[in-house]
């Protein structure tokens, strides 16, 4: 029930096209979904994080769409560039719970130009 | 600002082993987690401290410890190390414990 599945587990996307990530969670009692974005050699660093009270939240390229029937979100990267070329997770905390945040198995995604 | 502070940035150890690795939260932050990346995995929660006390705590053995000081800066401490432990031990902090967190770039442990 503390799961956060993810796929696809490794993406090729052109210049220029659409990254699509899937996540999927059982626990309802989850209410704080972030995705992170990391490079090698590096920390996650958070990219976008969404409530189950909206359905959908956009920042720049980046849009989580969230389904809280399915128990699913979804990470979209419009207009794909080179330099997005990371591996992506997705996430899941409950307040209740304070900081823990449970994390998906990550997604390498390659952006070719 | 400076972000989540992290050191050292890497560390060689061998089997039996003690090892401390250190955290500074961004400032105003009052809340410190860690957690291990093995590599080709998701973080895993360790620990989380607010306040010098022990919020939360992650499926890790006694082995494992921390501590958070008065200025919130705070110490993971692991004991007999095993290879298994050979990991990217990650710092987040929060204002207060609650979301969003924020990551330094880990402390990378090898155990020989």
């Amino acid at each position: 029930q503390q799961q956060v599945k993810q796929s696809p587990q490794s993406l090729i996307v052109q210049k220029g096209g659409i990254s699509i990530i899937n996540c999927a969670y059982e626990n309802t009692a989850f209410d704080y979904f972030p995705w992170y974005q990391q490079f090698p050699g590096k920390g996650p660093a958070l990219l976008i994080a969404i409530r189950p009270d909206v359905s959908e939240k956009k920042e720049g390229r980046f849009t989580i769409s969230f389904n809280k029937s399915a128990k699913q979100f979804s990470l979209h990267i419009m207009d794909s560039q080179p330099g997005d070329s990371a591996t992506y997770f997705c996430a899941a905390s409950m307040r209740s719970n304070t900081g823990k945040l449970i994390f998906g198995q990550g997604t390498t995604l390659q952006v070719k130009p | 600002d400076a972000g989540v502070t992290q050191s050292p940035t890497h560390l060689i150890k061998t089997r039996g082993q003690h090892v401390t690795l250190r955290c500074s939260p961004i400032s105003g932050h009052k809340s410190v987690s860690w957690y291990q990346q093995v590599l080709g995995q998701g973080p895993q929660f360790i620990f989380q401290y607010y306040e010098k006390e022990e919020r939360g705590r992650g499926n890790f053995p006694d082995r494992f410890s921390a501590r958070q000081f008065p200025n919130y800066s705070s110490e993971l401490n692991v004991n007999a190390l095993l290879l298994g432990d050979s990991a990217l031990y990650l710092c987040a902090s929060s204002v207060e414990g609650h979301q969003p967190q924020h990551f330094g770039d880990g402390t990378r442990l090898s155990i020989l």
